[in-house]
């Protein structure tokens, strides 16, 4: 059972405009959402987070927007540049008093046309 | 050097081996994980820890075991290994940020594992 799930596998997009990734999730529970970025021959690094009571955060390039009431979760890059190309997961974790651990979505491949 | 650091980084073996993934940390983090990434499955999560006293099975942990030697090594085995468990391997480490519980994983560079 896929909790968190990102539908699209990969994503094409021109240099300088916006690139969107999306992320659905099953568990109401999820109270903290994290996005990670991965090159190949390379871990997974972490590149943006939100708490579950707010709707927006932005960082620099990046923004990342909830809608709790729609269990879905975006990533905007914007502009997007030729660096961004990667491998992109979202995450969830539910709040346990210490015993948090994050669930991975399966990934979009977002590759910036020069 | 790497915080976070995995051997070997890749590795052949065939059917039934047993074979060691070994992870190190010099971030001081309690908590160490081991994942694996396969194609069109994400990262899964095999097995956790949040001190040297403390493992718990993740969502796939048949046919791996773990063993936790001190805070800063986490090592992943597989007592006999087959095929289908050629994948991606990830050690990752985090801890509490805060008071918002925070847990970003930080990532080894992976451990690219063939089983024939």
């Amino acid at each position: 059972d896929q909790q968190v799930k990102q539908n699209s596998p990969s994503l094409s997009v021109q240099e300088g405009r916006i690139s969107i990734l999306n992320c659905d999730y099953t568990n109401s529970m999820f109270d903290y959402f994290l996005w990670y970025k991965k090159y190949p021959a390379e871990g997974p690094t972490f590149l943006i987070s939100i708490s579950s009571i707010k709707d927006k955060n932005e960082d620099g390039r990046f923004t990342v927007f909830l809608n709790k009431s729609a269990k879905h979760l975006s990533l905007h890059i914007v502009p997007s540049q030729p660096g961004d190309s990667a491998v992109y997961f979202c995450a969830a974790r539910i709040s346990n008093f210490g015993n948090e651990k994050l669930t991975f979505g399966t990934g979009t491949r977002l590759t910036i046309i020069p | 050097d790497a915080d976070v650091t995995q051997t070997p980084r890749n590795r052949i073996t065939k059917t039934g081996k047993r074979i060691m993934l070994e992870c190190s940390q010099t971030k001081g983090h309690d908590r160490m994980y081991w994942y694996r990434q396969d194609p069109g499955l994400g990262l899964r999560l095999i097995y956790y820890s949040f001190d040297v006293k403390d493992i718990n099975k993740g969502e796939i942990s048949d046919g791996y075991s773990v063993s936790r030697q001190a805070q800063a090594k986490f090592s992943l085995s597989l007592e006999s290994a087959i095929p289908n468990q050629t994948a991606l391997y990830f050690c990752a480490t985090s801890d509490l940020v805060g008071q918002g519980w925070h847990t970003e994983a930080f990532f080894g560079q992976g451990t690219r594992l063939t089983v024939v």
